[in-house]
């Protein structure tokens, strides 16, 4: 069974405020870690997709880090904006072609 | 070109009846995905398929069915529906990027 784990659950932020999430996962037989950006009542979005070691992607605000051989992903939002507000999943390929979702954290920016 | 769409969008069913959600994709991408959201759960994969002709389970496919005869078509089948499938789901397709449907509300009870 791939267990992959985000925390925190939910997280209360303010305006302004920068924030960050963690995302686990087994590190054995990794292919491929991805950031969803989900809003109510719509479907999820990519942010990113990540494959090497090391890896950083930056998108406006937002940036994620990954490390394959300890099993993490870092997701950073800086100046988190209300429309911000979402929940982010992530997501991850081993070497089957299943791709695999956290329980995702739900982020509330308010103004 | 609509991407990946889902029909119906809401769906209520009376416990044992069957149905059938349609997923449907015009990006030619071999890879196919069905989740359900539960709450405080995300999503979970039920089936996925890497190319017609080819289907395999997910994390929770008991009570679905799946069929690929075409690279566009992925339907997930409800033989009996049980309150327990009462959720909303989603296609998705693509890899590694995933792209997703706007997702079917299904109640049952």
């Amino acid at each position: 069974i791939l267990n992959v784990e985000q925390s925190p659950q939910s997280l209360h932020v303010q305006e302004g405020d920068s924030t960050n999430f963690t995302c686990s996962f087994p590190s054995s037989n990794f292919y491929a870690l991805h950031w969803y950006r989900w809003e109510t009542a719509k479907s999820p979005e990519a942010l990113f997709v990540m494959t090497l070691n090391g890896d950083e992607k930056k998108k406006g605000r937002i940036s994620a880090t990954l490390n394959t051989k300890e099993g993490y992903s870092y997701l950073y939002i800086k100046g988190s904006q209300p429309e911000d507000s979402a929940t982010y999943l992530c997501a991850l390929n081993y070497n089957t072609d299943k791709l695999i979702f956290g329980t995702g954290t739900r982020l509330q920016v308010f103004p | 070109n609509a991407g990946v769409t889902q029909t119906p969008k809401f769906r209520i069913l009376k416990i044992g009846q069957s149905m059938t959600l349609q997923c449907a994709q015009d990006m030619n991408h071999n890879y196919m995905y069905w989740y359900r959201q539960d709450p405080g759960m995300g999503l979970k994969l039920i089936y996925y398929s890497v190319g017609a002709g080819i289907t395999d389970k997910g994390e929770v496919p008991n009570g679905y069915n799946v069929s690929r005869s075409t690279t566009e078509d992925f339907p997930l089948r409800l033989e009996l529906a049980a309150p327990s499938q009462t959720s909303v789901y989603f296609c998705a397709t693509g890899t590694p990027e995933a792209f997703f449907g706007q997702g079917t509300r299904l109640t049952v009870v």
